[in-house]
């Protein structure tokens, strides 16, 4: 149980293109899903955490606008890359709860298998 | 800002070995965490101790807390070479999100 699916696994784009990253909870409502951001040999970073029909809440110093986080339905959320550029190459992955917000949802997450982007 | 630095930042070992690492966090938390990554994948959870436990053990693992040195450890036993990863510890303190730290990437020789 808890599996949660990242599609595609691997993207390359070029410079000015946008990209959509889908991640969907496979058997249980991810009421909670975060995204974050792993570059090579480095940490994860929290880039946003959102939760269904609602706006997501951003980290500082993610650009909104560019990170475009939607939160539509209890299994798929899914993070546009905006006129990405080559900076933005990285490990993206997503994580799901089925709790909603606060400390209970970061200590129950499910990780998703990641997206390796590519800008050109 | 990073909360939890492990150390070593990479470890290579025998099959059989016991791999140690080690976390280091700064400021008072509600509970720590282990993951494993493996190359290109998502994270998986091994183990959460909170911060009144001293050790907690699963299977091959084993977990430290010293919060008077802001500090824990990951044992792994007897290792194998498909305990070839990454390992994370990720910190809880108050209400706000996970903090990860940068890694330990650990190398099981056949």
């Amino acid at each position: 149980g808890a599996v949660v699916s990242q599609h595609p696994s691997r993207v390359i784009c070029k410079s000015g293109t946008s990209v959509k990253i889908e991640c969907r909870s496979l058997d249980f409502q991810a009421t909670t899903m975060f995204w974050y951001r792993q570059f090579p040999k480095q940490s994860l970073m929290l880039m946003a955490t959102s939760n269904e029909g609602s706006k997501a809440t951003y980290e500082q110093g993610v650009e909104k606008d560019k990170f475009l986080i939607n939160h539509a339905s209890l299994t798929l959320s899914t993070l546009t890359v905006t006129s990405a550029h080559p900076e933005d190459s990285s490990f993206y992955i997503c994580s799901a709860s089925p709790v909603r917000g606060g400390v209970d949802s970061y200590n129950e997450q499910f990780f998703g298998p990641g997206t390796r982007l590519t800008v050109l | 800002s990073q909360q939890g630095e492990e150390d070593p930042q990479a470890l290579s070992i025998q099959e059989g070995e016991n791999a140690t690492m080690n976390c280091s966090y700064k400021t008072s938390i509600n509970n720590l965490q282990w993951y494993r990554q493996n190359s290109g994948r998502g994270l998986v959870h091994l183990i959460l101790i909170r911060s009144n436990e001293r050790e907690k053990h699963s299977g091959r693992l084993r977990v430290t807390l010293d919060t008077s040195k802001k500090s824990s450890s990951l044992l792994i036993t007897a290792s194998r070479a498909a305990d070839t990863a990454s390992y994370f510890c990720a910190t809880l303190s108050g209400n706000t999100p996970l903090v990860f730290g940068k890694g330990t990437r650990l190398s099981v020789i056949a």
